[in-house]
């Protein structure tokens, strides 16, 4: 049982680049979440997605865009990368129905990304 | 968001039962308490969450103080794998609380 798989785990970018990180739940869970940690700081959430073809801004969305064509896949994009986006990347997913809001968060273990 | 407050280091011995308490005075009725941790280099794991009813799982027991302004994470025996940081947060039942607040959380240290 896989969980919450996060690819790719590390990636060194330069300022203006481009690129998407992948997030894909073999869980079946309809809530799936992004979000960043940074040194000597708690996780903040970025975008978050309640279901197939849905997503939402979560605290510190600028700068990101999300997809989620697919249940089991939730896309976390960097149109132009900034020094300030070097971080490490969480993807998450529950199985909150209704707002119960009682559901654990499964996390992936993370992409490193530094940009230059 | 209720705040929680927690210590910002323990230490615990390997074998021994670990406290982890955490405070949240300000908790609303619909607020359940949730507690994860993170190891080193990887993701936040889930360990157990509450109401108002002591829990108790196969990592850990939750106890929850009767007036729900505080509770207490026990880990029965700890071992080496039991070092990291964790977190007590509180998440709303209903609404749109979807995102969950991490604060800095305790980072714990378990001595061979």
């Amino acid at each position: 049982n896989a969980g919450v798989t996060q690819t790719p785990k590390f990636r060194v970018l330069k300022t203006g680049q481009s690129m998407t990180l992948l997030c894909a739940q073999d869980m079946n869970h309809e809530y799936m979440y992004w979000y960043r940690q940074d040194p000597g700081m708690g996780l903040r959430l970025i975008h978050y997605s309640v279901g197939e073809g849905t997503t939402a801004k979560g605290e510190v969305p600028d700068g990101y865009n999300v997809s989620r064509l697919k249940k089991q896949n939730f896309l976390l994009g960097l149109e132009s990368a900034a020094p300030s986006q070097t971080s490490v990347y969480f993807c998450a997913s529950s199985y909150d129905r209704g707002g119960i809001g009682n559901q654990p968060q499964h996390f992936g273990d993370g992409t490193r990304l530094s940009i230059l | 968001d209720a705040k929680t407050t927690q210590p910002n280091s323990m230490e615990s011995n390997e074998e021994e039962p670990v406290h982890l308490p955490c405070n949240h005075s300000t908790i609303s009725g619909t607020d359940y308490i949730h507690w994860y941790r993170q190891l080193p280099s990887q993701g936040p794991e889930y360990v157990i969450h509450g109401l108002t009813s002591n829990v108790n799982n196969r990592m850990a027991s939750l106890a929850i103080a009767e007036d729900r302004k505080s509770s207490t994470l026990i880990l029965h025996r700890a071992t080496l794998r039991d070092a990291a940081v964790y977190y007590c947060i509180l998440r709303s039942f209903g609404g749109s609380n979807y995102k969950l607040t991490f604060g800095k959380g305790t980072l714990l240290t378990v001595n061979p």
